[in-house]
């Protein structure tokens, strides 16, 4: 009965490092999307599973971001090798159809900072 | 590549006085339009949106939008706001693909 969950909330890693960010959907929903959202701007699309097929990461910054969604529920965005410009919210969103014919459904988002 | 356009980027009403926001898109073709909404403290949800009909949309909480096609915008108002209206907008465009592109949003703050 929740809503998208996100894990971490808050994620600080030094430049360089990795980090994963985790995204449950709401269960039963076939399409999960990743935004990111720099402060003070709107979400940017990153990327669109429909299921556990990716059909779109042609808003992935870099081919140090990546992400999957193996058995078309838990999704994972792993960023590599961080850089400072990828300090951002993070933000996963499911819907129930494919594409846009029902609302997305976001969850509250993982804040990176990379210092 | 489409892009959308939110010029108020923060507005200060008082209880009760009128809101219009802008939003103003690049695509020409068939697009969704989408208005979200961010209280403080929550995540985005959907306010309204506009796929095909009826040009004025009605969406939760008394806020309705208009699609103007000839001037490619999609404005959304409510004739009377309240404080617990306080939030983050956001105008969204899809053109059938895959991504909803956003706007840079608009803070509303409504002093009580």
């Amino acid at each position: 009965g929740a809503g998208v969950s996100q894990s971490p909330r808050y994620k600080v890693a030094k430049r360089g490092q990795d980090v994963a960010l985790r995204c449950d959907p709401i269960s039963g929903h076939v399409s999960l999307f990743w935004y990111q959202q720099a402060l003070g701007q709107g979400p940017e699309f990153l990327t669109y599973f429909q299921n556990e097929a990716q059909l779109d990461k042609s808003g992935l910054p870099s081919d140090r971001f990546f992400a999957e969604r193996p058995e078309g529920s838990v999704s994972t965005l792993k960023i590599q090798r961080t850089q400072q410009e990828d300090s951002a919210v993070y933000l996963c969103a499911s819907s129930m159809d494919r594409g846009h014919n029902s609302p997305l459904h976001f969850g509250n988002g993982t804040r990176l900072t990379v210092t | 590549a489409q892009s959308v356009s939110q010029h108020n980027h923060h507005v200060i009403l008082s209880e009760a006085a009128s809101l219009e926001l802008g939003c103003n898109y690049s695509y020409g073709g068939t697009v969704n339009l989408f208005w979200y909404v961010q209280y403080p403290g929550q995540h985005l949800q959907l306010l309204l949106k506009y796929f095909s009909g009826d040009p004025l949309v009605k969406g939760i909480k008394g806020f309705e939008a208009e699609f103007i096609k000839s001037k490619f915008s999609f404005n959304l108002r409510k004739p009377s706001v309240q404080w617990s209206d306080t939030a983050e907008y956001f105008c969204a465009v899809n053109n059938a693909g895959n991504m909803l592109t956003f706007g840079g949003g608009t803070r509303l703050m409504v002093k009580p």
